[in-house]
């Protein structure tokens, strides 16, 4: 594949469960970032690692805990969510970190998840 | 992928007109700046970048505008085609040493009425 990948697509979970989302980029950046897009709100940062290392977190609650294994992966785990968190959880990358400027980021698809 | 039930300003136009979606942005410290377009069941997708260098961009069919002086973005497209209908982000780059990070718009739809 190619690009930013994300699974799933699709997630339906209760509010006492536990999920991870899961991306993966195939671009040989060194950034990745979780966005949250929610249907009333723009696009929002949510995390930001940069070669491996967690460098920005946007206030975020600590139901939303983000792992980077390596400079391809990155996971978003999930866990007492409530059903505000209902949203696009969009992951995506960048060659540079967050002192590169001009930094493009690639998106994927998204994960649409939605909490009962 | 798309913002369902956001009140996004919807911009309609027909096929084979030209559009034009404009984008205010907040920090005259931004110094770099992305088109984005998202169809639906699908992430944002670049469509053109400018520097603040620059004032004006030509892609494929769409040209970005950038006026400093009013903080204000515009992309341009030619000839609408119906493939063309998404919403479309603006997002700048806050600039600076150190952190940087894009902060995006809240979009504008585009419908393209054949």
């Amino acid at each position: 594949e190619t690009g930013v990948t994300q699974t799933p697509r699709h997630l339906v979970m209760g509010m006492t469960n536990k999920k991870s989302l899961k991306c993966e980029q195939h671009l040989g950046h060194n950034a990745m970032y979780w966005y949250k897009q929610s249907a009333k709100k723009p696009l929002e940062l949510m995390f930001v690692y940069s070669l491996e290392e967690r460098v920005e977190n946007n206030s975020v609650p600590s139901r939303f805990s983000p792992e980077c294994p390596n400079s391809s992966h990155l996971f978003l785990h999930l866990h007492t969510l409530q059903p505000e968190d209902s949203a696009l959880y969009l992951c995506a990358s960048s060659q540079g970190g967050l002192a590169s400027a001009y930094n493009e980021q690639f998106f994927g698809p998204g994960t649409r998840l939605t909490v009962l | 992928g798309e913002s369902v039930g956001l009140h996004l300003p919807t911009l309609s136009v027909q096929e084979g007109d030209n559009s034009i979606i404009n984008c205010a942005y907040s920090n005259s410290a931004s110094d770099y700046f992305i088109w984005y377009k998202q169809e639906s069941g699908k992430g944002p997708q670049f469509i053109i970048d400018i520097r603040s260098n620059m004032d004006k961009r030509q892609g494929q069919r769409v040209t970005v505008l950038l006026n400093k002086t009013v903080k204000h973005l515009s992309l341009q497209i030619a000839a609408t085609q119906p493939g063309d209908s998404a919403v479309y982000f603006c997002a700048e780059d806050r600039g600076g040493t150190g952190r940087r990070a894009l902060t995006f718009g809240s979009g504008t739809r585009l419908q393209v009425q054949p």
